[in-house]
């Protein structure tokens, strides 16, 4: 079965510092997203990405967030100065096109971002 | 704007018992999707079931079926026979069509942790 890949699957970083996760969607899927989960809260949405350009993004996807999809199969997310209340599990999803074999949603395994 | 509604923080279930989760939803579309994940602890989200709202016969996989109320904007997640890998937190999510070149994002409800015991 397809899978959305992320990595690293941990991260640690010091206040300030910029990170990038790294999310590889399913190859035939066009629309990609970017998900948050700070532990023991729900999951809330941060971007959609469609056509190399963003679609919709939270309130949460302030100037310290991009994405970009640098070579056709990566999907980035860059977060340039990092707070402590970035700390969460970061989701990659990937979907395809409304009634195609496999279109649904399909999440990575998530990277837990740890900032200190 | 959308909101999914979970009103049972925590459950409990025996083994091999049925179990009840329940989510409400509130949009002015006519047409989307639900949808219900499952977080184990691994903190991976992982589908169990997907609804069309155009579709009235209710979805199920195997263990797992929904009780799909399109006038009340209700969407429960029944699980039989309830394993002990069962155990997790289920994640209820609406979504709006996607429609050719437009992305659509997944509203997720606060979850229910769901504790299968022996």
């Amino acid at each position: 079965e397809p899978e959305v890949t992320q990595t690293p699957s941990h991260q640690v970083t010091q206040m300030g510092q910029e990170v990038i996760l790294r999310c590889v969607p399913i190859s035939n899927h066009l629309y990609f997203y970017w998900y948050r989960q700070i532990l023991g809260q729900k999951v809330e949405f941060l971007v959609s990405f469609y056509n190399n350009e963003i679609s919709e993004k939270s309130e949460i996807f302030d100037d310290q967030f991009s994405v970009e999809r640098p070579d056709g199969s990566n999907f980035t997310l860059k977060i340039r100065s990092t707070k402590l209340e970035d700390s969460a599990m970061y989701f990659c999803a990937s979907s395809g096109i409304q009634g195609t074999r496999g279109w649904g949603y399909t999440f990575g395994s998530g990277t837990r971002l740890t900032v200190v | 704007a959308q909101t999914v509604t979970q009103s049972q923080p925590e459950m409990s279930v025996q083994e091999a018992e049925t179990v009840t989760l329940s989510c409400t939803y509130d949009t002015s579309e006519n047409n989307y999707y639900l949808f219900w994940y499952k977080q184990p602890p691994s903190r991976q989200m992982i589908l169990v079931i997907r609804q069309e709202a155009y579709k009235q016969q209710n979805a199920t996989e195997n263990r797992f079926s929904v009780n799909f109320q399109k006038a009340a904007k209700s969407f429960s997640l029944k699980i039989s026979d309830s394993q002990l890998g069962d155990t997790a937190m289920y994640f209820c999510a609406f979504m709006k069509p996607l429609n050719t070149g437009t992305a659509s994002k997944l509203t997720f409800g606060t979850g229910t942790r769901l504790q299968v015991t022996l």
